[in-house]
C-alpha cells in the first residue's frame, strides 16, 4: 500500500499565478479530504469528497480556491491566482465511510506565495 | 464554538522518560476523540481513536485516557525514544458520520539523549 500520494512536494510560485496540487487517495477510500496547516490555525478543513463528489466546501476560503475529484483516483486544488497569505502546507487524506476510521494523511505540499 | 486546547505547547524530556500530553475539548454532541502523530515534514499519523464508551486505549507505548464527563483526554508515552520526538495532535468529531472534524493545535515533544 503506497498511502496517499501528493505532489509536488514544494511550490513556490508568485503572487498571481495559478497552483495546482494533486493527491492520488488510498485505493477503496470513498473520502477524500483536502486540509490546509498553517503554525497560527493550524490543521483546517477546505472540502471533502464521498464518492467522487463533493460533499462539504464551507471551508474553501474564497473564490480562488476550487477542488474536483474527477475519478476515484485523483483529485486536484487549485489556487487562482495565488497570494503570498496562500502560503501553507497543504495535505490530503483519504479513508473508507465506516465509523470511526482513522484519516491516512499525505506527506503534504509545502505551496510558498512570494 | 467547538474547540480543543492541548497543553503543553512544546515539551522537552530526556529519552526513557515518560510523559503525558493534555487535551480538553469542547466539542459537543461528542461522537470520537483521535490522537495523531506527526513527525516534521511528513503527515499526520492516526495513534488512537475513542468513542464516548471508551476511557482508555493503548498503542504499543502510547496509552490515551478520555473522561467524556470532564471532556478531558491525555496521551501517555511510555519508555520515551527519539522517534517519538514529533507533534501530537488532539481530534474531536462532533457527531457520529461528520467529518467537520476540531483539530487542537498540536504539543510538539522532544526527545533527547
Amino acid at each position: 500500500d503506497a498511502g496517499v500520494i501528493q505532489s509536488p512536494r514544494h511550490e513556490v510560485t508568485e503572487m498571481g499565478q495559478e497552483v495546482t496540487l494533486r493527491c492520488k487517495p488510498i485505493s477503496g477510500h470513498d473520502y477524500l479530504f483536502w486540509y490546509r496547516q498553517t503554525m497560527m490555525r493550524g490543521l483546517e478543513l477546505l472540502i471533502y469528497f464521498n464518492n467522487n463528489v463533493p460533499i462539504d466546501d464551507s471551508g474553501m476560503p474564497e473564490d480562488r480556491f476550487s477542488a474536483k475529484m474527477p475519478n476515484a483516483s485523483f483529485s486536484t486544488l487549485k489556487i487562482q491566482p495565488s497570494e503570498p497569505r496562500d502560503s501553507a502546507v497543504y495535505f490530503c487524506a483519504s479513508t473508507v465511510g465506516r465509523r470511526n476510521s482513522p484519516l491516512h494523511f499525505g506527506n503534504g505540499t509545502r505551496l510558498t506565495v512570494t | 464554538k467547538n474547540q480543543v486546547e492541548q497543553s503543553p505547547q512544546s515539551l522537552i524530556i530526556l529519552e526513557g522518560k515518560n510523559c503525558t500530553l493534555q487535551c480538553n475539548y469542547t466539542v459537543s454532541p461528542f461522537s470520537n476523540l483521535r490522537w495523531y502523530k506527526q513527525d516534521t515534514g511528513r503527515g499526520p499519523v492516526s495513534l488512537t481513536i475513542m468513542t464516548f464508551s471508551e476511557n482508555t486505549k493503548s498503542n504499543g507505548r502510547y496509552t490515551a485516557t478520555l473522561d467524556a464527563d470532564t471532556k478531558q483526554s491525555s496521551l501517555h508515552i511510555t519508555a520515551s525514544q527519539l522517534s517519538d520526538s514529533a507533534s501530537y495532535i488532539c481530534v474531536v468529531s462532533a457527531q457520529a458520520g461528520s467529518y467537520q472534524l476540531t483539530f487542537g493545535k498540536g504539543t510538539k515533544l522532544s526527545v533527547i539523549p
